[in-house]
Order: C-alpha cells, then sequence, then structure tokens
C-alpha cells in the first residue's frame, strides 16, 4: 500500500529555535497537507497546499508557519520561532484528488515536536 | 458549537458487548462523513466512509442522518483490539479537496 513518510519522527527543540518537519507525500497525488494534535486535543487542519501553492490554511498558520515543495517530491513544514504551545504531533497528508481512490486521504506516522 | 462534536468518553465495555458512538456537525452543506480509529501516538486510520444509506462492514455499521446533521458508528461483538480512540470526520461544504475536520474523539477500552 502507498505511503506518506515523516521525518523526523521525533525531535526536541529549543524554545524560539527553527524547525522544519520533512514529509515525502505519495507520488501522483495533488495534494498536501498539514495537521497538527496537541497531547489529548483534537487533530487540527493547519494547511493544504495544491499546485504548489498554499490553498488554504486555518488561524493556527499564522506567520511563524511556511510550507514549501522544493524538489517536486519533499513537502516540508518550517516553523520560524518556535514556541512552547508549539509542542504536538504534526501530520502529514497526501490526497489523490482523482481516480478510483480519490475520496481517500493517507497520513503519515507523525513527527512529535517537543518545544522546551 | 462546534464543527464536530463528540462524546469524548471514555467508554468502559467488556468483550463482546455491542457498543454506539455518536457525532453531530454544524455544516449543514458537509457532504462527506467518515469514522477514523487513532492508536495512543499513531496516525488517524480511515475506519470506514458514512453514506447517507447506512453501510456495514463487519462488525461495524455507520449511520447518517441528515436532517439532524447526526453521525453514528455502532460496534458488535467488541474485541480488546477494538480499543482506540474513534475519531468523527467531515469534509465541510461539497467540495472534494481531502480537507479534514476531526472531532475531539472518543475513546473505547474493550476489557476482558
Amino acid at each position: 500500500e502507498p505511503e506518506v513518510t515523516q521525518t523526523p519522527s521525533h525531535q526536541v527543540t529549543q524554545m524560539g529555535q527553527e524547525v522544519i518537519l520533512r514529509c515525502v507525500p505519495i507520488s501522483n497525488h495533488l495534494y498536501f497537507y498539514w495537521y497538527r494534535q496537541i497531547l489529548g486535543q483534537k487533530v487540527e487542519f493547519l494547511v493544504s497546499f495544491y499546485n504548489n501553492e498554499i490553498s488554504e490554511k486555518s488561524e493556527i498558520f499564522d506567520d511563524q508557519f511556511s510550507v514549501e515543495r522544493p524538489d517536486g517530491s519533499n513537502f516540508t513544514l518550517k516553523i520560524r520561532s518556535t514556541k512552547l504551545e508549539d509542542s504536538a504531533m504534526y501530520f502529514c497528508a497526501s490526497f489523490p484528488g482523482q481516480g478510483p481512490a480519490g475520496n481517500t486521504i493517507y497520513f503519515g506516522e507523525g513527527s512529535w515536536l517537543t518545544v522546551v | 458549537r462546534k464543527e464536530v462534536e463528540q462524546d469524548p468518553g471514555p467508554f468502559n465495555v467488556p468483550e463482546g458487548a455491542t457498543v454506539a458512538f455518536n457525532c453531530t456537525y454544524s455544516n449543514s452543506a458537509s457532504q462527506s462523513f467518515f469514522w477514523y480509529r487513532q492508536d495512543c501516538r499513531k496516525e488517524p486510520k480511515l475506519l470506514m466512509s458514512v453514506y447517507s444509506s447506512g453501510n456495514e462492514d463487519g462488525r461495524f455499521t455507520a449511520q447518517l442522518n441528515r436532517a439532524s446533521q447526526y453521525i453514528s458508528l455502532l460496534i458488535r461483538d467488541s474485541k480488546l483490539s477494538d480499543s482506540a480512540t474513534y475519531l468523527c470526520v467531515v469534509i465541510p461544504g461539497s467540495g472534494n479537496t481531502g480537507k479534514l475536520i476531526f472531532g475531539q474523539g472518543t475513546t473505547l477500552q474493550v476489557k476482558p
């Protein structure tokens, strides 16, 4: 079965540091996403990416966050200056957008970020 | 009102029991509905889509009531391996861009 891979699986960083979380979505998928889940809370949508640009973002996705797909393969989430409240599990997801599996979104295993 | 609302539980049931989870959603224009399963510190995994006519997959039955904006999941003959958090998930509006809105989840603990 195709899979979305994420790195790192766990990262500890100091407050104020920049963090980059990486994702390799499923090839030939058209839509890519980042979601986050603070411990004990619900999964929250951060941003969607389509056709090499942000198609939608939530209120959480402020100027401290950015996404890019620099080489057509990796899809990255950058947090410019981490805060304690950024500690969460970050899930990457991809979605074909068409075809027989057009209704199925695939999640990566997540990157657990701890800000200290 | 929350976009997707669930009773967080926990639901503690013995093996073999039947358990039902409910969920309500606020956006009446929503067209796609799902139940996901999430194990502790793991990614959400699709359990089943929910169709207007109701649908069944083995021991799992999902129902949708559009008039009441209500979704349910029934698990029959619970197994220990069913212990997890069950997430009610909605795609808001009529688009199909894959953006998902999650409920906070209902925790199920099946005991021997």
